[in-house]
């Protein structure tokens, strides 16, 4: 079945840049994508990348996808104290579900704290 | 402004209660969804729906109820039978074959 995998916590100073790392298993997902979390809210969708992309850059977040190895990974540059929160590692599955992409298999989330 | 609410924000029931959490959008979105987050496991979908009068399982459905009478509404029922209803719930909404989600704000569910 799917599988979404990501470690459960990050830590990085003010200023440095931070990269969240995520795995997935299920080849044929069409859409991979990172969700925001901040405490007690809802998911915020901060940026996708289609799976015949390798790379997308967005402001301070840029996605990397090793479509090989199933690997994608989210960098903030210089990263705030107000990116501080959770977050989500999610893709798009093939098969049965229709392509809709609302229905996402999401990884448990990565806590990002970061110390000023 | 467009958007999705989820209503309350905090909710708590007594055991053995029924409880229907709202889920309202006005983004004229045909899917909508219902995850359930807790702790250290991540989003679990428990039913979707495509279109109005149709709906579908997800992975953890069972102690659930859904109806979609309404384009922009899909509330979820927490029935008795769910043996460990706490849990913080969030509701999604997206065009059938658009690249994003838009999420309510969730409500947290306290059984006691």
């Amino acid at each position: 079945g799917e599988d979404v995998e990501q470690s459960l916590f990050l830590s990085v100073r003010e200023g440095d840049s931070s990269v969240i790392n995520c795995t997935y298993t299920d080849s044929s997902s069409t859409y991979l994508y990172w969700y925001k979390q901040e405490p007690g809210a809802g998911l915020q969708l901060l940026t996708y990348i289609f799976s015949n992309m390798d790379m997308k850059q967005d402001q301070r977040l840029t996605v990397l996808l090793n479509k090989k190895d199933k690997h994608l990974s989210l960098r903030i540059a210089d990263t705030q104290t107000g990116d501080s929160a959770i977050y989500f590692c999610a893709e798009t599955p093939g098969g049965d579900y229709g392509g809709s992409q609302g229905n996402l298999i999401f990884g448990k989330g990565t806590k990002l704290s970061v110390k000023p | 402004d467009g958007g999705i609410t989820q209503s309350p924000k905090y909710l708590f029931r007594k055991e053995g209660q029924n409880v229907t959490l709202s889920c309202e959008q006005n983004l004229n979105h045909d899917a909508m969804y219902w995850y359930r987050q807790d702790p250290g496991q991540g989003l679990r979908l428990i039913y979707y729906s495509q279109i109005v009068n149709d709906f579908q399982k997800g992975d953890i459905a069972e102690g659930y109820s859904v109806s979609r009478e309404k384009k922009e509404s899909f509330p979820l029922t927490v029935t008795s039978a769910q043996k460990n209803p706490t849990a913080f719930y969030l509701c999604a909404s997206s065009l059938e074959y658009s690249t994003e989600a838009f999420f309510g704000q969730g409500t947290r569910l306290t059984v006691v």
